[in-house]
């Protein structure tokens, strides 16, 4: 079946520009997670999603940044008034998180590259 | 906090050579630990993981033990192949189902 989605894979913005970046989740995973991803490192966690509920925000580095999911499938991340240091890749995982160890897996999309001039 | 480190790379061996990648963590509580690999051009795959101490994670010929007494869950195989060259990360995670917390990634490049 169809695995995580991104869109769009690269995307170029100009400092001061606003972006959203989309995510299609597995379809009936519960849990949505979205990380960045800096060149050369590991991915770090921004935020979390179980169905329509974010219920952890805690990475998200500044009040720049926002997530949504409103129907509890697609997921928007939205960066407002892009910084060079924004520039990363972003991550988009989803979990079927409904019970039992192996629902917790998360499986990752390609990724959106983010580059900020 | 909670956090995991592994060992620097690039990583170089020759085919058919044995691979150790090193990987610490700190956590509180009782974290389920993970290797992900990222192929070229590919996006972060699941490779192994363990939930509990001393058990071993193993897929395709890559093993890791939970070894809770040393915070530690270095990934080894015993023969790498050409196919293998990728970038390895380990990970955590402190409540079941919940974020990963990401080492910084090991580059691996097997020659033929």
């Amino acid at each position: 079946g169809a695995g995580v989605s991104q869109s769009p894979r690269y995307k170029v913005a100009k400092r001061g520009q606003d972006v959203a970046l989309r995510c299609d989740p597995i379809s009936g995973h519960v849990s949505l997670f979205w990380y960045q991803q800096a060149l050369g490192q590991g991915p770090e966690f921004l935020t979390y999603f179980q169905n329509e509920a974010q219920l952890d925000k805690s990475g998200l580095p500044s009040d720049r940044f926002f997530a949504e999911r409103p129907e509890g499938s697609v997921s928007t991340l939205k960066i407002q008034r892009t910084q060079q240091e924004d520039s990363a890749v972003y991550l988009c995982a989803s979990s079927l998180g409904t019970g039992g160890l192996s629902t917790y897996e998360q499986y990752f999309g390609p990724g959106t590259r983010l580059t900020v001039t | 906090g909670d956090s995991v480190t592994q060992m620097e790379g690039p990583v170089t061996l020759s085919e058919e050579a044995f691979l150790t990648i090193n990987c610490t963590y700190t956590a509180t509580g009782y974290p389920s630990l993970f290797w992900y690999v990222q192929y070229p051009g590919e996006g972060l795959q699941l490779l192994l993981k363990a939930t509990k101490a001393d058990d071993k994670g193993s897929n395709k010929g890559f093993e890791a033990t939970y070894r809770k007494e040393t915070t530690s869950f270095h990934l080894e195989k015993g023969s790498v192949q050409v196919s293998d060259s990728a970038v390895y990360f380990c990970a955590l995670s402190v409540l079941q189902g919940g974020k990963l917390i990401f080492g910084q990634g090991t580059e691996l490049s097997v020659k033929p």
